[in-house]
């Protein structure tokens, strides 16, 4: 498949919880960028990792990054309703393409 | 970073028609992309538009189906051609300044419903 594997598909949170969300890919990558999506609309970037990082911040997400394992994870600290998207990672392989993965459905209750 | 107008946002067409969707971009950018997502899915990459030269379509997208144009830096058309039900998706720009690969910028999006 051209797409990384997120899970959980799905992610249903109260309001002041933390949300992890987690990604995989096969291939090498030059950095792992992730985005979020509101009610299918245009996808807002949020934060890009370099491949010789290892931990990213911004505000209250957290981004890590395991080039070892092909993974990476995003950390939604003290979520809010408005937090309340999909959210997808998406590989930045060489060249000019990214591959996106599947996305997690995060809903936070209020 | 870029901002990227698009339009329409939404669309209900009848099957067999054709519908164009428009992206301006407020800088020019070297690199234009299109997305299909259809629903509850990923992003599909459809094409690279680059200005001055064809487009480079992905495997299973033909310029026949998904002729795009890229006049200047700063805009680009998709055409969605002859549409069928199973067209129906959300079409998105997004745009990628300079050789830079920081995060791409994208269009908010068409919703585009084929009956």
């Amino acid at each position: 498949s051209q797409q990384g594997e997120e899970d959980p598909q799905a992610l249903s949170i109260q309001e002041g919880e933390n949300a992890t969300m987690n990604c995989s890919y096969k291939t090498s990558i030059n950095n792992l960028q992730w985005y979020r999506q509101n009610s299918g609309r245009g996808l807002v970037h949020l934060i890009l990792i370099r491949s010789n990082e290892r931990e990213k911040h911004s505000g209250r997400l957290r981004v890590t990054l395991d080039t070892s394992k092909k993974s990476s994870s995003l950390l939604i600290t003290a979520s809010r309703a408005a937090d309340t998207a999909s959210y997808f990672c998406a590989m930045h392989t060489g060249g000019f393409k990214t591959i996106f993965g599947a996305g997690t459905r995060l809903f936070v209750k209020a | 970073s870029a901002v990227i107008s698009q339009k329409p946002s939404r669309d209900i067409c009848q099957r067999g028609t054709s519908l164009t969707i428009q992206c301006q971009v407020d800088s020019q950018v070297t690199m234009m992309f299109w997305y299909r997502q259809q629903p509850g899915q990923s992003l599909t990459l459809i094409a690279t538009a680059n200005q001055g030269s064809e487009a480079t379509y992905e495997s299973g997208f033909v310029i026949d189906k998904f002729p795009i144009s890229r006049p200047n830096l700063t805009f680009s058309t998709l055409t969605v051609s002859n549409m069928s039900p199973e067209d129906s998706s959300i079409y998105l720009c997004s745009a990628r300044q300079g050789e830079s690969s920081y995060g791409y910028t994208f269009g908010s999006g068409t919703r585009l419903t084929v009956v």
